[in-house]
């Protein structure tokens, strides 16, 4: 299967800041990118789609001003999350998907103060 | 709402029990896959399961797809330890897109 790095694994930033949170494709060229949000003990909510080279297409209620997503190479996906509050903290994964299954990165664990 | 709902929600057993986690819908998937993840890391693909009646046997996991592509269930047979996680569902309803189902957490105790 493919395998998936996020970077930062972790951040702390303070209300009102930005952070910007990097999804690689290693092995894989990846055209599509997915990004979910999880809550403690809860499941996996995909945010949005990313295409390369076009717009992100986002799922309903997510606000796309607000979580900005860039995908300007086969291997590498950002999502910033913009004038962050507490209550974007959250764990923010990133998926490739090859054929019928997909690949999660480690997952990044934002938490805004 | 989501697309998928998963039963029960929590799970705590001894271990040697069996058990069986329930994925359902009433959209039809293209695909459907069971992942396992542990606190703070990415869920991991378990299998994937395509055709309508699917079953799949990885060791002491059991998937079965139901015949509509709607619902899938995953049984453990004599539980472990090591089993302990959340245990997820996803479905492919058109593409590569995929959703999540609610999530099962499962406890295995010693």
């Amino acid at each position: 299967g493919a395998v998936v790095s996020q970077h930062p694994s972790r951040v702390i930033c303070k209300s009102g800041t930005s952070v910007k949170i990097e999804c690689r494709s290693l092995d894989f060229q990846a055209t599509t990118m997915f990004w979910y949000r999880q809550f403690p003990k809860k499941s996996l909510m995909l945010m949005a789609t990313s295409n390369e080279g076009s717009k992100a297409t986002y799922e309903q209620g997510v606000e796309k001003d607000k979580f900005l997503i860039n995908h300007a190479s086969l291997t590498l996906s950002t999502l910033t999350v913009t004038s962050a509050h507490p209550e974007d903290s959250s764990f923010y994964i990133c998926s490739v998907s090859s054929g019928h299954e997909q690949y999660f990165g480690p997952g990044t664990r934002l938490t805004v103060t | 709402t989501q697309l998928l709902e998963q039963s029960p929600q929590f799970l705590s057993i001894q271990e040697g029990e069996n058990l069986t986690v329930y994925c359902n819908s009433s959209s039809v998937f293209s695909s459907l896959q069971w992942y396992r993840q542990e606190p703070g890391e990415g869920p991991v693909l378990l299998v994937t399961v395509v055709t309508g009646g699917e079953v799949k046997k990885l060791k002491r996991l059991t998937f079965q797809f139901g015949d509509a592509r709607k619902d899938s269930s995953l049984h453990i047979t004599a539980a472990q330890p090591g089993d302990t996680g959340l245990y997820l569902c996803a479905g492919a309803l058109t593409g590569n897109q995929f959703y999540f189902g609610t999530g099962t957490s499962l406890t295995v105790i010693p």
